[in-house]
């Protein structure tokens, strides 16, 4: 069973589309994370949430807006695409805030054209 | 066992001195990342290391694949520097990270 699952895996748009990256765990944890691995492989937070509630949220443009409906669900909608935001987006989860053991999903890769 | 282990798992430390941070991996693996996390829980990425050395600033890591292991060294520590380390490995063809437990640095003024 995948722990923590993101859809799609691949994702080709334009730019100046909108589109959302799905993120769901089966852990029971209660903090979820959205992080940016750029062409360097660096990885980057952008937002936390714990319990559906915000707790960081890093200098990110305002066209990215996480959504959480329930705690087993981080999404990550992205308004208005630029070429600057083709990365790899990463969701994560983990027990309690700031705790170590950090599970990551397989990654989104967005190509924006 | 973990796949990753790190040591020492807390580290206190005066202002000053030089750090040295270990990890140790026990499968084959294609990069090695270093991050360090703040107390609210974002990690930024220090280094991503497939084989010798790298440098940024005060912080120094290296990497033998043969022996599995790696290493992070700060020169000068500072209190800002006082954060989590984690050393997580990519697999070959996996871009999922595989963490350890960290290890804990306080640097004391």
């Amino acid at each position: 069973d995948t722990a923590v699952s993101q859809t799609p895996k691949y994702l080709v748009t334009q730019m100046g589309n909108d589109k959302s990256i799905k993120c769901e765990q089966n852990l029971g944890h209660d903090t979820m994370y959205w992080y940016k691995q750029d062409s360097k492989k660096f990885l980057k937070i952008m937002f936390s949430y714990n319990n559906k509630e915000l707790i960081i949220n890093e200098t990110v443009p305002n066209r990215f807006s996480p959504k959480s409906p329930d705690k087993a669900h981080l999404n990550l909608h992205i308004n208005s695409l630029e070429l600057g935001d083709s990365a790899v987006y990463f969701c994560a989860s983990s027990q309690q805030t700031g705790i170590l053991e950090q599970y990551f999903g397989p990654g989104t890769r967005l190509t924006v054209t | 066992k973990n796949e990753v282990e790190q040591s020492p798992q807390n580290l206190t430390a005066q202002e000053g001195e030089f750090i040295t941070i270990n990890c140790s991996y026990s499968v084959g693996i294609s990069a090695l990342h270093w991050l360090q996390q703040h107390p609210g829980g974002g990690i930024v990425s220090l280094f991503m290391l497939s084989s010798g050395k790298k440098k940024h600033g005060r912080l120094i890591a290296t990497i033998n694949i043969q022996e599995k292991h790696s290493s992070l060294h700060i020169t000068a520590s500072h209190p800002r520097d006082s954060a989590v380390y984690i050393c997580p490995f990519e697999n070959f063809g996996n871009e999922k990270l595989t963490f350890g437990t960290g290890t804990r640095l306080t640097i004391i003024p």
